[in-house]
């Protein structure tokens, strides 16, 4: 079975500083790799997508970037946070008719 | 585009009893996915149960399972014997199974439904 790890666990960053978050995946190759955001009180919300190497497709405009540069890598970056920024960051992994597995998440407050 | 919608924001329920979460969607496709999803404190995201939406059949997994209403566009979940450890948040989500490009192949979540166990 899959297993994808995210790092860190936590985060505290101040306003306008840059961010990096970082999904790898073990268990299955070629899989497809989403970002979702939890704000606080609310459900999973779509960020990025990812078929493969260098593929993103953005679901809705935001302050982030996401980057698959390895098969079983997926990024999530920004260079300057804003406030609105917050919340639980959560990386998953799903294959054609299967289930998406989750990450442990990222909880990340921007000061 | 797709939405799910939980109408319950919070439930509560007696150890050993049965409770029921209640799901809607709305969706002009014909074939899909459905799932639940679990989020306790530690706010893993954790696959309960799931139904294609071709299946008659409503999905079990032994203490949870669902009534599937397609034409109602209806979605609930069903917990009995309810134990301490079901407490959490509870998550229903939509799938297309028609890839169009973009996140069309991304889940679409529900707001949650927070259950509650009472001992």
């Amino acid at each position: 079975s899959q297993t994808i790890h995210q790092w860190p666990a936590t985060l505290v960053q101040p306003v306008g500083s840059p961010l990096s978050l970082e999904c790898t995946v073990e268990g299955t190759s070629n899989p497809n790799l989403y970002w979702y955001r939890q704000a606080a009180g609310r459900g999973l919300q779509l960020l990025f997508y990812s078929v493969g190497i260098g593929q993103i497709s953005s679901e809705v405009p935001q302050n982030l970037s996401a980057s698959r540069p390895q098969d079983r890598q997926f990024i999530l970056s920004s260079k300057k946070l804003l406030l609105s920024d917050s919340g639980f960051y959560l990386c998953a992994s799903g294959r054609d008719n299967q289930p998406q597995h989750f990450g442990d998440g990222t909880r990340l407050s921007i000061l | 585009a797709q939405t799910v919608t939980q109408s319950q924001p919070e439930m509560s329920v007696q150890e050993a009893e049965t409770v029921t979460l209640s799901c809607t969607y709305d969706t002009s496709e014909s074939d899909y996915y459905l799932f639940w999803y679990k989020q306790p404190p530690s706010r893993q995201m954790i696959l309960v149960i799931r139904q294609e939406a071709y299946k008659q059949q409503n999905a079990t997994e032994n203490r949870f399972s669902v009534n599937f209403q397609k034409a109602a566009k209806s979605f609930s979940l069903k917990i009995s014997d309810s134990q301490l450890g079901d407490a959490a948040m509870y998550f229903c989500a939509y799938r297309s199974l028609k890839y169009s490009g973009g996140g069309a192949d991304g889940l679409t979540f529900g707001k949650g439904t927070h259950l509650i166990i009472q001992p």
